[in-house]
């Protein structure tokens, strides 16, 4: 069964970084894209990012362009985001998504998510 | 980039009834249109893809349509895990693969 585990959450001060991960199991990790979407408190969905299976295809949202980088190792079926800069908007429940095949980009499997949280 | 408009925003609704939710987008997105239901303190789930096609292990009850700009999504005899909210996200062309802002379905 796939899961998708994310880790790396926390609380960091603005202008601060930090990298989130997500490792992946119950499928075969570098044939599917794979995508990053955030939540912030009580509000909806913001897609961030996503990647191909070769690590590349990656675009990014504007809110996130030059400060976030998506990455992956396929060897260790792992997703990755690195988040610089980090502003008090980023305040967010961070969610690693599987993209549907091929190229339909629906989120088919998510993570539980895990919380970041920028404040001095 | 390609905005998705949910309508309304929340609704009440009773057990057993029939719930309608509607996404519009900005520009043609043909039928590259996914729903989703989240509860509270929970991941979103996918239920239905391309606009019409219900997801594996989605109740029956669920069902999506539309094309083109405006979609639908439907509950026929709403059950109570279904209080939840729902959003709609195209994934048309390249990214941003924007969601609507949600609709929050509450128990009347």
């Amino acid at each position: 069964q796939v899961e998708l585990v994310e880790s790396g959450g926390g609380l960091v001060k603005p202008g601060g970084s930090l990298r989130l991960s997500c490792a992946a199991s119950g499928f075969r990790f570098s044939e599917f894209f794979m995508s990053w979407v955030r939540q912030a408190p009580g509000k909806g969905l913001e897609w961030l990012s996503n990647v191909g299976g070769d690590d590349n295809g990656k675009y990014y949202a504007d809110s996130v362009k030059g400060r976030f980088t998506i990455s992956r190792d396929n060897a260790k079926n792992s997703l990755y985001l690195q988040m610089d800069s980090l502003r008090a908007e980023d305040t967010a429940v961070y969610y690693c998504a599987r993209n549907g095949p091929g190229i339909d980009n629906y989120f088919d499997f998510w993570g539980h998510g895990t919380l970041v949280t920028v404040s001095s | 980039a390609i905005r998705m408009t949910q309508s309304p925003s929340s609704l009440s609704a009773s057990t057993g009834d029939r719930v309608t939710i509607t996404c519009r987008a900005s520009q043609f997105i043909n039928s590259y249109l996914a729903w989703y239901q989240q509860n509270p303190g929970k991941a979103p789930k996918l239920l239905i893809r391309g606009a019409s096609t219900l997801q594996g292990g989605v109740p029956s009850r669920f069902s999506g349509s539309g094309s083109g700009t405006d979609f639908t999504l439907t509950i026929s005899g709403l059950q109570s895990e279904d209080f939840a909210t729902y959003y709609c996200q195209h994934y048309y062309g390249y990214p941003p693969y924007t969601f609507g802002q949600g609709t929050k379905v509450e128990i009347k």
